[in-house]
């Protein structure tokens, strides 16, 4: 059984710092890995998907990786603002349905 | 593209009565729909995986007589809460995907539920 594990719990860093976010899971076996965004009480936001037979994906200030033989992933997030407070979420989808396994999260507060 | 809604956003209902929560695709056909459900500070669990015109796939633990999903249409997935508790108060989120679209899941909003 998938099972997806994210460090830290909770961060809290000053305004401007670049700053690293970490995903790992246990099957290797993966279709993709996400990376999402949640506010709270609302819904999910796709920051970025990276295929199994990728390396890493770039959107602005946001980078992903993945080394699916280790079964690790990273989120790097350049120079940080308040409005990247939120909630992070990394999952993969894999087996037949290419079902979603859910990490606990990484609650971030960028401090002005 | 691939804009997934839900409705309603929010419902307060009394125990005992049963709520239906309804997921769209709105400009994509969707061959599955996935159900999700969040607890406060806690991360997504799925619930059940649904195709189009077949029965769903619960995952363990997951009551298939109380949390009834119907998957009619390739744009249409409900979830029905029957005789709803307190318990059942929480965040549910639904996603669709298609071979199309690579089979990429795209999220509803959600669906706040509170059961008084």
């Amino acid at each position: 059984k998938q099972e997806v594990t994210q460090i830290p719990a909770a961060l809290s860093v000053p305004e401007g710092e670049n700053l690293v976010l970490n995903c790992s899971f246990t099957d290797s076996a993966i279709y993709n890995l996400q990376w999402f965004r949640q506010d709270p009480g609302k819904g999910l936001t796709s920051l970025l998907l990276i295929q199994s037979s990728q390396r890493e994906q770039t959107s602005g200030r946001l980078n992903a990786s993945l080394d699916k033989s280790s079964g690790r992933s990273t989120l790097y997030i350049a120079a940080s603002q308040p409005g990247d407070s939120a909630t992070y979420l990394c999952a993969v989808a894999s087996g037949s349905a290419r079902q979603l396994t859910f990490g606990s999260g990484t609650q971030l507060t960028v401090l002005p | 593209g691939a804009v997934v809604s839900q409705h309603p956003s929010r419902v307060i209902c009394k125990s005992g009565t049963s709520v239906k929560i309804e997921c769209r695709s709105l400009d994509f056909q969707a061959t599955t729909m996935f159900w999700y459900r969040q607890f406060p500070k806690k991360s997504l669990m799925l619930m059940a995986t649904s195709n189009e015109g077949s029965k769903a796939t619960y995952e363990q633990g997951v009551e298939k007589d109380k949390f009834l999903i119907n998957h009619a249409s390739l744009t249409l997935s409900t979830l029905t809460v029957t005789s709803a508790h307190p318990e059942d108060s929480s965040f549910y989120i639904c996603s669709a995907a298609d071979r199309g679209l690579a089979y990429e899941q795209y999220f509803g909003p959600g669906t706040r539920l509170t059961v008084t």
